[in-house]
């Protein structure tokens, strides 16, 4: 099975602060990746599919990029809905994988 | 409304069996490939099980192969999880999950029902 590796665990930031999550593949995947936003007690929410492609409604200082193997979702300046956890997820085989999550915390 | 309602969840004793439901509306949901996922408490996600649109293909975690069943009734819109041989590692809270496939995502969930397998 294709293994995800999310980095970092836990990100401290600021409102109005640039962040990146990076997610790594244990072996290619294409563009076969999404990102997902989970709020407390909430379902995850789709972001971004096909490792760049903005779901609908999804503001746009959110951005996605990579192919193959590295992978990042990079949030350009930070509002404070945003303080959530955000897990990939690939899609190259059918048994679908999540990356272990990184959670976004406010500094 | 375009949802995904779960049910069924509950406490059960290791080695006991449990059948979640799963009640789509507002969507065509014979068209889509329907997925459990489950979040044991204060973990990550980890997909369970996908059934294509008529049954044809279903797959499994390792982690549930042997144990769990998924089935569908497109006549109810329904998506079913069978669990058997409950284990304590089961516990978790359980997602409904519509794939959709030109996104190649997870595009809607449920809100989940906690399985707790306990003793």
């Amino acid at each position: 099975d294709v293994q995800m590796t999310q980095s970092p665990s836990t990100l401290s930031a600021s409102v109005g602060d640039r962040v990146t999550i990076t997610c790594r593949a244990s072996q290619s995947i294409s563009t076969w990746l999404a990102w997902y936003q989970q709020k407390p007690g909430k379902a995850p929410k789709l972001l971004i599919y096909r490792a760049s492609t903005l779901e609908d409604g999804v503001p746009s200082r959110f951005s996605g990029s990579g192919s193959g193997t590295d992978f990042t979702l990079t949030i350009s300046s930070l509002q404070p809905d945003d303080f959530a956890t955000y897990y990939c997820q690939q899609y190259n085989t059918y048994v679908y994988t999540f990356g272990q999550g990184t959670r976004l915390e406010i500094k | 409304d375009v949802q995904l309602v779960e049910s069924g969840g509950g406490l059960v004793r290791p080695g006991g069996s449990l059948r979640l439901s799963c009640a789509a509306s507002g969507f065509p949901f014979s068209t889509y490939s329907m997925n459990w996922l489950r979040q044991a408490p204060g973990k990550g996600l980890e997909w369970v099980s996908s059934i294509s649109t008529s049954s044809d293909y279903i797959y499994y975690a390792d982690s549930v192969s042997g144990r769990f069943t998924i089935s569908r009734d497109n006549t109810k819109n329904s998506l079913f999880l069978q669990m058997n041989s409950l284990r304590v590692e089961d516990t978790a809270l359980y997602y409904c999950a519509r794939f959709d496939g030109g996104r190649s995502s997870f595009g809607l969930w449920g809100q989940g029902t906690l399985v707790t397998v306990s003793s």
